[in-house]
């Protein structure tokens, strides 16, 4: 059964940078055709994707984000990251991660829980 | 970006009752449509893929149809587990976007 978690701080000040983890348990992030994914979700509002890495290490990111935003893999530790720069109060939200595929058809399965962000000082 | 919109944004209904929410795109994304559940406090959960595809482990009172840009999610007999927020999400074009929700609850 594949699991992700995510981990980071809850709390992050305007204008440093939001650093998260996701560890997955039960796939190998850096075999298969996979999209590791990160969604997030405004408190009380709908998902925004964010953006994925391949097992490849090839990126795509969703172009509101793109200047701010990186997602990496550490396959040592099966795990990949999401890091967003110069935050302001707007990327507080709930902060998936997830495993996408095929590409073809591609859809988001499973997810993590989420871990809240909030960007306050 | 392909802007996708649900309607209605809430609805009610009572156990057994059959429901329908419909999910359009701002242009065409012939099937790639896929359906979430996404209950309080919890991640979302993928319900349907290619527009009518039940993914495995999701009851079969679970549908969907459409093609283009007309979608629609049909629960046939609605269970007590079934209240919760479903979003539509296309996967034709980057970037990847979502409906924005509709709440189903108890009458």
């Amino acid at each position: 059964q594949v699991q992700l978690q995510e981990s980071g701080p809850g709390l992050v000040k305007p204008s440093q940078t939001l650093s998260l983890t996701c560890t997955v348990s039960g796939d190998s992030i850096s075999s298969g055709n996979n999209y590791w994914t990160w969604v997030r979700q405004h408190p009380e509002k709908g998902l925004e994707w964010i953006g994925y890495i391949h097992s490849s290490g090839n990126t795509y990111y969703n172009p509101s984000l793109k200047s701010r935003v990186s997602i990496s893999l550490d396959t040592s530790k099966n795990q990949f990251s999401l890091t967003v720069t110069s935050v302001t109060a707007a990327d507080t939200a709930v902060y998936f991660c997830a495993r996408g595929g095929p590409i073809v058809q591609l859809r988001f399965d499973p997810w993590g829980q989420g871990t809240l962000v909030t960007v306050s000082s | 970006d392909i802007q996708m919109t649900q309607s209605p944004s809430s609805l009610s209904g009572s156990v057994g009752d059959r429901v329908t929410i419909t999910c359009r795109a701002s242009q065409t994304i012939s099937n790639y449509l896929n359906w979430y559940q996404q209950k309080r406090g919890e991640a979302p959960k993928l319900l349907l893929f290619a527009a009518s595809s039940l993914q495995s482990g999701v009851p079969s009172r679970f549908s969907g149809s459409g093609s283009g840009t007309d979608f629609t999610l049909t629960i046939s007999s609605l269970q007590p587990e079934d209240f919760a927020t479903y979003y539509c999400q296309q996967s034709y074009r980057i970037p990847y976007t979502f409906g924005q929700g509709t709440k189903l609850e108890i009458k």
